[in-house]
């Protein structure tokens, strides 16, 4: 079946970076882009952005440019989501969904999600 | 801070009909860009509800649909069931933002 699951959970400092990975399965891989959403506890859903695992094409959400990288890794079907100077507002739940191709059919499937606290 | 703006909460009896709202501008829905519907239940990742406006992927009831008019979209949920409550997302596309996709601010749905 088609799924993606995620990295374990993570705790870091501030200022440090982290890095989620999402595997892919059940689908080829290279059809469909990634997207990354981030859900502090208690709030809503936030778009971080999208990464094209066809030709790596990619849109940073503008709260996170200069701050985020998202790649994939076509040998593995594994997307990678790496956030720097980590801060204790980025302790949140980051979800990898499959999302296009296109913008008609959403984000589909999700993974289950990785926690990321930050803290001193 | 979301661009798409939801109620915080709506409520109704099992086996009521009970819509949310989700309201944009001209740069988002009114432009045309495609509104899809999430639902998250406590503690789970969100599940597409409803695509392309008013699509429904396999597996999602009937109970459940989408509609969109000029700035605006909803999602219908009729014959409220107990495992509808949850929390629902709206989300779209926005061509004055760097970076394109947005979420709505987000409903709670009680069964009461």
């Amino acid at each position: 079946q088609v799924q993606l699951v995620q990295s374990g959970v993570e705790v870091k400092k501030p200022g440090a970076s982290v890095k989620v990975s999402c595997k892919a399965s059940g689908y080829t891989f290279i059809t469909y882009g990634i997207s990354w959403v981030r859900q502090a506890p208690g709030q809503g859903l936030e778009w971080m952005g999208w990464v094209s695992a066809y030709d790596g094409n990619i849109e940073y959400a503008q709260n996170f440019q200069g701050r985020v990288t998202m790649t994939t890794d076509t040998s593995t079907s594994t997307a990678y989501m790496e956030l720097r100077r980590l801060r204790s507002d980025d302790t949140a739940v980051y979800y990898c969904a499959r999302d296009g191709p296109g913008t008609y059919y959403g984000m589909d499937v999700w993974g289950q999600g990785t926690t990321v606290t930050v803290s001193s | 801070q979301s661009v798409l703006t939801q109620p915080p909460s709506v409520s109704g009896a099992p086996g009521q009909r009970v819509t949310i709202s989700c309201t944009g501008s001209s740069s988002n829905i009114g432009a045309g860009f495609d509104v899809h519907w999430y639902q998250q239940l406590p503690g789970a990742a969100p599940k597409l509800l409803i695509y392309g406006d008013n699509n429904r992927p396999s597996g999602v009831p009937d109970r459940f649909s989408g509609s969109k008019s000029g700035t605006s979209a909803s999602l219908a949920i009729s014959g409220l069931q107990a495992e509808d409550d949850a929390d629902y997302y709206c989300q779209s596309y926005d061509s004055s933002l760097s970076g394109s996709h947005v979420f709505g601010t987000g409903t709670k749905v009680t069964v009461l």
